[in-house]
């Protein structure tokens, strides 16, 4: 059964930080991996897709990579700004099966 | 603009009530889902939608119902047979339920027990 776990459950960091959060998955039968993002009471918003083809992705200040082998994946996130500051979710997409299965989340929150 | 609706934003349960959560998209998504999300846990999947007049039960059906009529309307009953529903609710859309399509998702509704 796949799982999905992201470490680590919260992180505090100053302004213009350069910064990781992990995600990792029990599973390498994956068509995809994505990234969210949650404002507090709010939907999720995707960041970014790396089908299981492809190693990284990018989309400005944002870089997420993948790992198959190993059942991991990354989200860097260059110069950290205030509005930075949110819930960021991993989820990945299982071969043969319908189901998308999302980690617990990572909680940022980037100081002024 | 195309997105995803979630109404009511905010929605209280009386014991013994059934409730009514709304989810309508206007991207021409075949695929539509819902999610209950708790604290400090990841997305649950309640059911989903592959085509209009469809659906399947996810991980945590017990205590939900939904219908399919129409492709953009995927409503979801909570019943009072779900005896823990304080959560927030999620619908998702995508635009098939191939491995590589995106979901977006709805703003959510918070559903509270009086």
């Amino acid at each position: 059964k796949q799982e999905v776990t992201q470490i680590p459950a919260a992180l505090s960091v100053p302004e213009g930080e350069n910064l990781v959060l992990n995600c990792s998955f029990t599973d390498s039968a994956i068509y995809n991996l994505q990234w969210f993002r949650q404002d507090p009471g709010k939907g999720l918003t995707s960041l970014l897709l790396i089908q299981s083809s492809q190693r990284e992705q990018t989309s400005g200040r944002l870089n997420a990579s993948l790992d198959k082998s190993s059942g991991r994946s990354t989200l860097y996130i260059a110069a950290s700004q205030p509005g930075d500051s949110a819930t960021y979710l991993c989820a990945v997409r299982p071969t043969g099966g319908f189901k998308t299965i999302f980690g617990a989340g990572t909680r940022l929150f980037v100081k002024a | 603009d195309g997105g995803i609706t979630q109404s009511p934003k905010y929605l209280f349960r009386k014991e013994g009530q059934n409730v009514t959560l709304s989810c309508e998209q206007n991207l021409n998504h075949d695929a539509m889902y819902w999610y209950r999300q708790d604290p400090g846990q990841g997305l649950r999947l309640i059911y989903y939608s592959q085509i209009v007049n469809d659906f399947q039960k996810g991980d945590i059906a017990e205590g939900y119902s939904v219908s399919r009529e129409k492709k953009e309307s995927f409503p979801l009953t909570v019943t009072s047979a779900q005896k823990n529903p304080t959560a927030f609710y999620l619908c998702a859309s995508s635009i098939g339920s191939s491995g590589g399509a995106i979901q977006y998702f709805g703003a959510g509704t918070r559903l509270s027990v009086l």
